[in-house]
């Protein structure tokens, strides 16, 4: 199982929409609508954002959205602000009962 | 409010084990299936095994197959990590999260605050 490719960084400033994306193939991202996302501060536990690709459990912001296109997941935050800058992951279903996860973005807000 | 305590980590030799555990409140423990997902010193998060809520089966990552073990007790409402033949590449820190329900044990609905295990000579 390799892991998911995402960009190291992305940055932007607040008010302005960043996306980060999570690329892997047809055997996990591709393969199965099971696309999610975490967010995890500086020592602290990881955050389920978004699951099913697209899903947000309650009490995220609506300024977080998912969504895929092949092989390609996306996180989209709108309206950024600094409690945004933190590290996020995408995870996948990879069959064979088994989670791929992505190896993180750090996100700068400027 | 669901509520998960990693204890157990700490430091060991190469070849050693050394046995995890999760203790979990907030929620109805045998009706979820529960995590492990470890994060190595500035690297990203790796799955590492699955249980399902009634113990009944259980998924391993390539990386651990073997060597570590899974278990619950749902009257304890206690997760547990047995980790046997410790490598150097074994130190992170482990988290145990909840598998979603409605979102799939594929998911990761909550974690504990993790438990650091240094395997070292």
């Amino acid at each position: 199982q390799s892991a998911l490719t995402q960009p190291p960084s992305a940055s932007g400033s607040p008010g302005q929409s960043v996306t980060i994306s999570c690329t892997g193939t047809s055997s996990d991202v591709g393969g199965y609508n099971y696309v999610s996302w975490y967010q995890q501060h500086p020592g602290k536990a990881p955050k389920l954002m978004i699951y099913e690709v697209t899903k947000r459990p309650s009490g995220v912001p609506d300024r977080f959205s998912g969504s895929k296109s092949g092989n390609t997941a996306s996180l989209t935050v709108s309206g950024l602000q600094a409690e945004d800058e933190a590290d996020y992951y995408c995870s996948s279903y990879a069959g064979s009962n088994s989670v791929v996860f992505g190896g993180g973005t750090m996100l700068t807000v400027l | 409010q669901v509520q998960l305590v990693e204890s157990g980590g700490g430091v060991v030799q190469p070849g050693r084990s050394l046995r995890l555990s999760c203790a979990a409140s907030g929620f109805t423990f045998s009706s979820y299936g529960m995590h492990w997902v470890r994060q190595a010193p500035g690297k990203g998060l790796e799955w590492v095994v699955v249980i399902w809520f009634d113990g009944n089966n259980n998924y391993y990552s390539d990386s651990v197959k073997g060597r570590f073990t899974i278990s619950r007790d749902n009257s304890k409402n206690t997760l547990y990590l047995q980790m046997n033949s410790l490598r150097v590449e074994d130190t992170a820190v482990y988290y145990c999260a909840r598998a979603g329900l409605s979102s799939g044990w594929y998911t990761f609905d909550y974690w504990g605050q993790g438990t650091l295990v240094t395997v070292s000579s």
